[in-house]
């Protein structure tokens, strides 16, 4: 069965701080790997795309990490600000016949407080 | 820019009420999606339409139907609406490329009581 795991569940740190959540897959076969942030009472947004042969992306403070071989992706957040406060949810694409079918993690929760 | 509107941001309905949730999008994109997001559960597609008039069972599609007369267009049916249905409901489209980014909508927040 296709899954996405994300660790840890939720997470809060103080702001200024640095910060790794943790994804790990089982989708077979794997095509791309995005991690999204939610914020609350809003829809996700995308933060970083990765195929199979990408083993790190950058978009600015957010630093997403793949192994294609662990089945393993990181996000790591740097210098933390009060507005990274949100859910972060990974997703992991494979390729079923003519379109692509999407699995979503549940999400880590980040807090950033003062 | 990307835009993926959704009708009600907050809706209440009455248990065995029908229930309409309707999404636009103006990106002329191939792909729309319903899904529901419950804590702990995350996301979960309940249907996917590829194409006007078409459409495919997600996940979870009991309860639920839909409706893409217009490619701008993806609406949710819930026939007989249950507690149970309680959720929030976010409608995404996206372009039919190898890139496959999912845009939101800002999600119906739909209580039935």
């Amino acid at each position: 069965k296709n899954q996405v795991e994300q660790s840890p569940q939720s997470l809060i740190i103080l702001e200024g701080k640095n910060c790794t959540l943790q994804c790990n897959y089982t989708v077979s076969p794997f095509s791309n790997l995005r991690w999204y942030k939610q914020d609350t009472g809003r829809g996700p947004v995308s933060l970083t795309i990765m195929t199979f042969s990408e083993n790190t992306k950058s978009n600015g403070r957010y630093t997403a990490t793949l192994d294609a071989d662990t089945k393993q992706s990181s996000l790591h957040i740097t210098a933390s600000q009060l507005s990274d406060s949100a859910s972060y949810i990974c997703v992991v694409s494979l390729n079923s016949g003519g379109y692509q079918k999407v699995t979503f993690g549940t999400g880590t929760k980040l807090q950033v407080i003062p | 820019d990307v835009k993926v509107t959704q009708s009600s941001r907050y809706l209440v309905k009455r248990t065995g009420e029908k229930v309409f949730l309707e999404c636009v999008q103006d990106m002329d994109h191939e792909n729309m999606f319903w899904y529901r997001q419950d804590p702990g559960l995350g996301l979960r597609l309940i249907y996917f339409s590829y194409d006007v008039k078409m459409k495919e069972k997600g996940d979870i599609p009991e309860g639920y139907s839909v409706s893409r007369e217009k490619k701008e267009r993806f609406s949710l049916i819930l026939e007989s609406a249950s507690t149970n249905q309680t959720s929030m409901y976010l409608c995404a489209s996206s372009p039919r490329t190898s890139s496959y980014e999912q845009y939101f909508g800002p999600g119906t927040r739909l209580t039935v009581t």
